[in-house]
């Protein structure tokens, strides 16, 4: 079955840096875009990051443009998202998610299966 | 951006009673709207995408409806498990991506 996990969540200092991974099972890594969403404690969801399924494109959120990074090994079914000059305004549930559409379509921007995700706290 | 408003916010209801939740987008994205529930600490799960195909292992009491700016999510006969938020995605932007602000469905 699909499965996602993350980690790599802790508290951090703002303006630190922080690197998260999510480790992808159970279905064709390779063929498929994956989302990073997050979610500010008792807020609603927003949507952070995407990278195509060879990792040549990768497209932001504003937000986080120029601060973030996507990227990921398809080798290792893994994707990270490096956060650099973290800001308190980060702090939230990090998921990543699996694109539902398969090659030869590079994306549907449809989330159809989630990890459980990793908190990061960006404090003081 | 395209903006995605949800209404109403927050709604109360018993069990067995028919909901309906509304979605409308800042401008015309055709069917490219998704439905997700979420429960506390747990992650959003896909109900319906393309504004009206159920996904696969989600009950038929779930429907979606809508094209252009308006959409609507109905749960139909409503169960103790359906007590939860639900959120209106737009998959318009592709790949980028857009959410609604989130419906609490509470027990009355």
């Amino acid at each position: 079955q699909v499965q996602l996990v993350e980690s790599g969540g802790g508290v951090v200092q703002p303006g630190r840096s922080l690197r998260l991974s999510c480790a992808a099972s159970g279905f064709a890594f390779s063929s498929f875009a994956i989302h990073w969403v997050r979610q500010a404690p008792g807020k609603g969801l927003e949507w952070v990051a995407v990278v195509l399924y060879d990792g040549s494109n990768a497209y932001y959120a504003d937000s986080v443009k120029g601060r973030f990074t996507i990227s990921r090994d398809n080798s290792k079914n893994t994707v990270s998202l490096q956060m650099d000059r973290l800001r308190p305004e980060d702090t939230a549930v990090y998921y990543c998610a699996k694109d539902m559409a398969s090659l030869p379509s590079p994306a549907s921007a449809i989330p159809d299966y989630w990890g459980q995700g990793t908190l990061v706290t960006v404090s003081s | 951006d395209i903006q995605m408003t949800q209404s109403p916010s927050s709604l109360s209801a018993f069990v067995g009673d028919r909901v309906t939740i509304t979605c409308r987008a800042s401008l015309n994205i055709m069917i490219y709207v998704n439905w997700y529930q979420q429960k506390p600490g747990k992650a959003p799960k896909l109900l319906i995408y393309t504004a009206s195909r159920l996904q696969s292992g989600v009950p038929s009491r779930f429907s979606g409806y809508g094209s252009g700016t308006d959409f609507t999510l109905t749960i139909s006969n409503l169960q103790p498990e359906d007590f939860a938020t639900y959120f209106c995605q737009q998959s318009y932007s592709s790949p980028r991506l857009t959410f609604g602000g989130g419906t609490k469905v509470e027990i009355k």
